[in-house]
């Protein structure tokens, strides 16, 4: 069985707070994806990674980074957390192929005060 | 335009009622994946089903099949005889291809079954 885990379920944080969110696989996935679930916008993707240190911007970059310095872990950086950052964060890898499931975690429900 | 249209927010239902949850697409491309997930709620996305473009018979697991129509874009989800474990939110997506193997997600639909 595919296993993501995430390393918080809850957070709150204060606003100006850097915040990392850690995710990891162990199904050797090349792909590894980070998104954002609010009510009414269903899931936006924030950023992916195709392989180690290599990473792509998705559809709502703005006020995050990213990091993959392993292959099994994707890291997601607030910078600088903002209210508007509240939400819940779901990691998610797959194989690398067109059209390979992804694979999500249980989800990170993110406060920020 | 939205490539993946889910329009029915939001359905309730009464246990053992069957119930189908609609799913209509938009793509250019000939090649393309589909996908359905649950998501209860603890929040986890459960993989529940994938569908390749050029594969369009239908499918079955358990109490759950999938209508998969080119015809009219559309693949849509029938559970039957509903339980109360149903309850979820359930979400389409679509896969076409390029850089990353992204999705794109509808909105989701939930599903209350109620006892």
């Amino acid at each position: 069985d595919v296993k993501v885990t995430q390393s918080s379920r809850y957070l709150v944080k204060r606003t100006g707070e850097k915040v990392f969110l850690e995710c990891v696989q162990d199904m050797d996935h090349e792909n590894m994806f980070w998104y954002r679930q609010d009510p009414g916008l269903g899931l936006r993707l924030i950023y992916f990674s195709y392989d180690v240190k290599m990473k792509e911007k998705g559809d709502i970059p703005e006020g995050y980074s990213v990091s993959r310095e392993k292959k099994e872990r994707f890291s997601l950086i607030l910078e600088s957390a903002s209210t508007n950052q509240t939400s819940m964060y779901l990691c998610a890898s797959s194989l690398g192929g067109f059209g390979e499931t992804q694979y999500f975690g249980p989800g990170t429900r993110l406060l920020v005060l | 335009a939205q490539k993946v249209t889910q329009a029915q927010t939001e359905i309730s239902v009464v246990e053992k009622e069957d119930v189908t949850l609609d799913c209509v697409y938009e793509t250019r491309d000939t090649t393309y994946y589909l996908f359905w997930y649950k998501q209860p709620p603890s929040g986890e996305l459960v993989f529940l089903i994938r569908r390749n473009s050029f594969d369009e018979q239908n499918e079955i697991s358990g109490r759950y099949s999938w209508n998969f129509q080119k015809s009219t874009s559309s693949f849509n989800f029938t559970i039957t005889a509903s339980q109360v474990v149903d309850s979820a939110v359930y979400f389409c997506a679509l896969s076409e291809g390029g850089a990353g193997n992204m999705l794109t997600f509808g909105g989701g639909t939930r599903l209350m079954v109620k006892p």
